[in-house]
């Protein structure tokens, strides 16, 4: 069955330190991979996605994240992070059946500290 | 440019009272979805629709009712509520291909 691991349940870094949450799925098939973030109190807001290609993806907010097969992952990272920064994180995968279903991770919190 | 709306944002429901959560979308996406999002569990789907029409279940499907009449909504129905289904439900929409937008959520309690 599809699933996706997010072993970290909460992050947390100083402003200006680099971040990696990681982010972990099975899947037989050639995944599609997301990432979104949620602020207190909202709806997600997509990050980054990857469906084939280029394996290292550049999304929104400065975020990237790089999809290893060998390693079933898809890491989200930021070279520098900012007190905006501090949210949940959520790492889905397409699931199978299509329509654009999406299975997620039980997300990372992270804290940013000034 | 709203987006995806979803009404009400807060209710406090009563164990065994009914109530409609109404998710409207203004994008002429062609799918739509209801999920609901737990402490430590991410979100998982509760029922989705392909088109006007159509519902089908996902995940977590017991103990709601959807329907979509009009392509632009997307209703999740409770008709006999009980705690468990106390949660935070998202709806959220896509185009056929496309990513989903979600809408800002909407908390429901159960006493």
């Amino acid at each position: 069955a599809q699933s996706v691991t997010q072993p970290d349940i909460h992050i947390t870094v100083s402003e200006g330190a680099s971040l990696e949450l990681r982010c972990n799925y099975s899947y037989g098939a050639t995944p599609y991979l997301f990432w979104y973030v949620q602020s207190p109190g909202q709806g997600l807001q997509l990050l980054l996605k990857y469906f084939s290609g280029d394996t290292l993806v550049q999304g929104i907010k400065g975020f990237e994240a790089e999809f290893k097969r060998s390693q079933s992952s898809f890491n989200l990272r930021k070279p520098s992070v900012h007190w905006s920064d501090a949210a949940e994180y959520f790492c889905a995968v397409g699931a199978a059946g299509g329509y654009n279903k999406l299975i997620f991770g039980a997300g990372t919190r992270l804290a940013v500290h000034p | 440019n709203a987006g995806v709306t979803q009404t009400p944002k807060f209710r406090v429901l009563k164990t065994g009272q009914s109530m409609t959560l109404l998710c409207a979308q203004d994008m002429n996406h062609e799918y739509m979805y209801w999920y609901r999002q737990d402490p430590g569990m991410g979100l998982r789907l509760i029922h989705y629709s392909v088109g006007e029409g159509t519902t089908a279940k996902g995940e977590v499907p017991d103990g709601y009712n959807v329907s979509r009449l009009k392509k632009q909504n997307f209703l999740l129905g409770l008709e006999s509520a009980a705690p468990s289904q106390t949660s935070v439900y998202f709806c959220a929409s896509s185009p056929e291909a496309g990513s989903q937008t979600f809408g800002a959520g909407s908390r429901l309690t159960v006493l």
